[in-house]
Formats: C-alpha cells, sequence, structure tokens
C-alpha cells in the first residue's frame, strides 16, 4: 500500500525565515505526490503536485517542494515566511489500489510562524 | 462561487438518530468522494464515485450510505449514529482523466457532534 510519513506534529518558524515541512513516502511503482494545507474551519487547498520532470516543483502562495527519490521524500518549503502561512499541512500520495483512485494522507505537520 | 458546497455545515444529534450530508459540485468533475477527519486531524477516505458508480468503498461500517443521483451531487446518510461518528466530514471532487494527476477540490466541511 502507498503511505507516507510526517514526522513532525509541529513546525515552528519566525515570519521572514526560511520553512520546510518534511514528508517521507512509501510506494510501490511511481510516486504521484501532494501537498495540501487547510486553515481553520476550513477544506483543504492544494498547493502543488509532483507526477514526473524536475524534482524542484513550484506551487501556490510562493510554496515549492523538493522530490528527492534517493531519499523518498518529498519537503515543502518556502524562502521567507508569513504569519498567514500558519496552518496545517498535509502530505498526500495518489493511490491507485483496487482500482480506485484516492489520497492517502499522512497525519499533518502544524505550522506556527510567529513575529 | 463555491467550488464543493457542503450541507450543513454543523450538525448536532442525539445518538441513534438518522442524517444526512449533501455534497454539489460545480466543477463538472466525474469523480467525488468523502473523507472522514478524527479529532486528531487524521484524514481518511471513505467512499469515491465516478460517474454515479461507487469506485472505492473503505472499511466503513454499512450504517454509511453514500447515494449520487447524478455527478454533480454525492450525499452521505448515516444510520444509528453513534459517539464515535463524530468528526468533520469532508465531500471533494476531481476530473479522473486517465493519467491527468488532477488535484482533488475539497469541500469546508461537516462538523458532525454525536451527543
Amino acid at each position: 500500500a502507498q503511505s507516507v510519513a510526517q514526522p513532525e506534529d509541529q513546525v515552528n518558524v519566525a515570519e521572514g525565515n526560511p520553512l520546510t515541512v518534511k514528508c517521507t513516502y512509501s510506494v510501490s511503482g511511481n510516486p504521484y505526490l501532494f501537498w495540501y494545507v487547510q486553515y481553520p474551519n476550513r477544506g483543504l487547498q492544494f498547493l502543488l503536485k509532483y507526477i514526473t520532470g524536475d524534482n524542484l516543483v513550484k506551487g501556490s502562495y510562493g510554496f515549492e517542494a523538493e522530490f528527492n527519490k534517493s531519499q523518498t521524500s518529498f519537503h515543502l518549503k518556502k524562502p521567507s515566511a508569513l504569519v498567514s502561512d500558519s496552518a496545517l499541512y498535509f502530505c498526500a500520495v495518489r493511490d491507485l489500489t483496487g482500482g480506485g483512485n484516492k489520497l492517502t494522507f499522512g497525519t499533518g505537520t502544524q505550522l506556527k510562524v510567529e513575529l | 462561487d463555491t467550488a464543493v458546497s457542503q450541507t450543513p455545515k454543523y450538525l448536532v444529534t442525539q445518538m441513534g438518530n438518522d442524517k444526512s450530508i449533501k455534497c454539489e459540485q460545480n466543477l463538472g468533475h466525474d469523480t467525488m468522494y468523502w473523507y472522514k477527519q478524527d479529532s486528531k486531524k487524521f484524514l481518511k477516505i471513505m467512499f469515491s464515485y465516478n460517474n454515479k458508480e461507487l469506485i472505492i468503498n473503505e472499511t466503513v461500517p454499512n450504517r454509511f450510505s453514500p447515494k449520487s443521483p447524478d455527478k454533480a451531487h454525492l450525499n452521505l446518510h448515516i444510520n444509528s449514529l453513534e459517539l464515535g461518528d463524530s468528526a468533520v466530514y469532508f465531500c471533494a471532487s476531481s476530473q479522473d482523466l486517465p493519467g491527468s494527476n488532477q488535484p482533488q477540490h475539497f469541500g469546508d466541511g461537516t462538523r458532525l457532534s454525536i451527543l
């Protein structure tokens, strides 16, 4: 089965500093990886995805993610964090087993950006 | 215009009751999903429909019955509600063209509380 792991429950960073939210994956076959963000009392919003091609993927709101096959990682990054980036971030992998198309999510990482 | 809308936003009810949650998407997508997010924010797929046909049915109690009257709607009916059903239920949709890996779009969730 496909799975992703987010080793950090919470990440704290000062505004203006770079941020990294970690994700590692375990898949059979090619990985299709996604990052979503969830603000309080809202649904998940798509940030970016890796399907194939360049290992550095650029997404919404200045976020990017680096796909690393040897380390089976897909870490989310942003060069300069904003207080408004504070939210819950989910890494996900597309799982086609069983004939369906579903997302298997990590456990989420709460990002807190402070002044 | 809201892309994926769920009603109601909040649902508070007694144990043993039967309730329904409605979902509609105006994106023209052919696939819709129900996810459950528990109190620890863990997200798990429940069901997926493609063009009104059930394609994913995870290990969900048969008290939960999805119904898709057309490809723009996917409703969730829950019989004999139990305390453990308290959670946030998210509807999502995507366009599942072969090999496209399109992201899923989420509604803002229905917060179900069982008294």
